[in-house]
């Protein structure tokens, strides 16, 4: 009964491919996000969506393109791969509501670009 | 903008020894403060946090406590074992999302 689940865990590519990254959360959570964290452990968040709308979108090149069909779902489509996108990919849900709620995250896709 | 300092690693321990870490914080308003953990291969996990001012989150024998006069959230735990080797992540919440730390590895030696 995994709450966060991501697929694949490993992804292995070559340069200029195209490749989509799945999420999905079982936990009844309205905001679904998409991290980076690279090969020091630093953490960016690229895009939240709250209830399938876009609400954040950071510095992310257009070659990254989040899609949400429906609040458990937030996929990540990534196009025209390159080098510095080695790095493992993270989503995360939480609850909104009046106070701030923790996020609970997946266990992360290694994408690695050769 | 919001921003979170933590103290750099990697931090090597012994088993039963006492562990800091440093986290400092800036930002405008009241935001809420986390400590995630990420165990190897693993995504972050919560491992405890704070809403407001002189709160004090634990977890797991960890504690921190949201310090305003000082922006900082400091963790510690006061006996460390070999299953707490792991990366802990400083975060801090405000407008939507979540801003971490640098994160710092934590090594504990039997």
């Amino acid at each position: 009964d995994t709450a966060v689940s991501q697929t694949p865990k490993y992804l292995v590519t070559q340069m200029g491919n195209d490749k989509s990254i799945k999420c999905e959360q079982n936990l009844g959570h309205d905001t679904m996000y998409w991290y980076k964290q690279d090969s020091k452990k630093f953490l960016k968040i690229m895009f939240s969506y709250n209830n399938k709308e876009l609400i954040i979108n950071e510095t992310v090149p257009n070659r990254f393109s989040p899609k949400s069909p429906d609040k458990a779902h937030l996929n990540l489509h990534i196009n025209s791969l390159e080098l510095g996108d080695s790095a493992v990919y993270f989503c995360a849900s939480s609850p909104t509501g009046p106070q701030v709620q923790p996020q609970h995250f997946g266990d992360g896709t290694r994408l690695s670009i050769l | 903008g919001n921003s979170v300092t933590q103290m750099e690693g990697p931090v090597t321990l012994s088993e039963e020894a006492f562990l800091t870490i440093n986290c400092t914080y800036t930002a405008t308003g009241y935001p809420s403060l986390f400590w995630y953990v990420q165990y190897p291969g693993e995504g972050l996990q919560l491992l405890l946090k704070a809403t407001k001012a002189d709160d004090k989150g634990s977890n797991k024998g960890f504690e921190a406590t949201y310090r305003k006069e000082t922006t900082s959230f400091h963790l510690e735990k006061g006996s460390v074992q070999v299953s707490d080797s792991a990366v802990y992540f400083c975060a801090l919440s405000a407008d939507y999302k979540l801003s971490f730390g640098a994160g710092t590895t934590v090594t504990v030696r039997a």
